[in-house]
């Protein structure tokens, strides 16, 4: 049974630094991997997919990268800003079926100090 | 504007009693899923549909009940057979064939 597991659940940072949020998982038999940004009582926005041929993808400040082989995914947050405070979702897709379904993690609750 | 419409966004509930949200898309996206949320965790799958008039149990579909007579449309019934159903609901809609699944603003339900 494939499961996603966060760590750190919190991390509070000052403003400008760069940041890592990590994500592991059991099963490297995925379709694809996404992160996704909650803000508090929000629903998901979708930051960053990365299928399973991938290694890394690329949006502004914002690198993601996977690690199949080992059950891993990173995000990098460069220059941090307060804005970027949110909880920070992983979640794969299995790799049979199409029903799209997603498995996520717990979350990280990142916290940018002005 | 395009996107997903959940109501109500808080709602509360008397024991004994079944209620319904509401998701509703005008992405044209065929399919739709239910997740719920509690605090400090992940979201966790209860119910989806691919298709008109089709639908599947997710990993927590016990208590739940869902129908999806139009394309638009996928309400989700909390009965009173689920003992524990205060949590954070969302609807999430996708293209089929489609990687990115979009999330409505949820619902959050409360039994008093």
């Amino acid at each position: 049974k494939q499961e996603v597991t966060q760590i750190p659940a919190a991390l509070s940072v000052p403003e400008g630094e760069n940041l890592v949020l990590n994500c592991s998982f059991t099963d490297s038999a995925i379709y694809n991997l996404q992160w996704f940004r909650q803000d508090p009582g929000k629903g998901l926005t979708s930051l960053l997919l990365i299928q399973s041929s991938q290694r890394e993808q690329t949006s502004g400040r914002l690198n993601a990268s996977l690690d199949k082989s080992s059950g891993r995914s990173t995000l990098y947050i460069a220059a941090s800003q307060p804005g970027d405070s949110a909880t920070y979702l992983c979640a794969v897709r299995p790799g049979s079926g199409n029903t799209g379904k997603l498995i996520f993690g717990q979350g990280t609750t990142l916290q940018v100090k002005p | 504007d395009g996107g997903i419409t959940q109501s109500p966004k808080y709602l509360f509930r008397k024991e004994g009693q079944n209620v319904t949200l509401s998701c509703e898309q005008n992405l044209n996206h065929d399919a739709m899923y239910w997740y719920r949320q509690d605090p400090g965790q992940g979201l966790r799958l209860i119910y989806y549909s691919q298709i008109v008039n089709d639908f599947q149990k997710g990993d927590i579909a016990e208590g739940y009940s869902v129908s999806r007579e139009k394309k638009e449309s996928f309400p989700l019934t909390v009965t009173s057979a689920q003992k524990n159903p205060t949590a954070f609901y969302l609807c999430a809609s996708r293209t089929v064939p489609g990687d990115t699944q979009y999330f409505g603003p949820g619902t959050r339900l409360t039994v008093l």
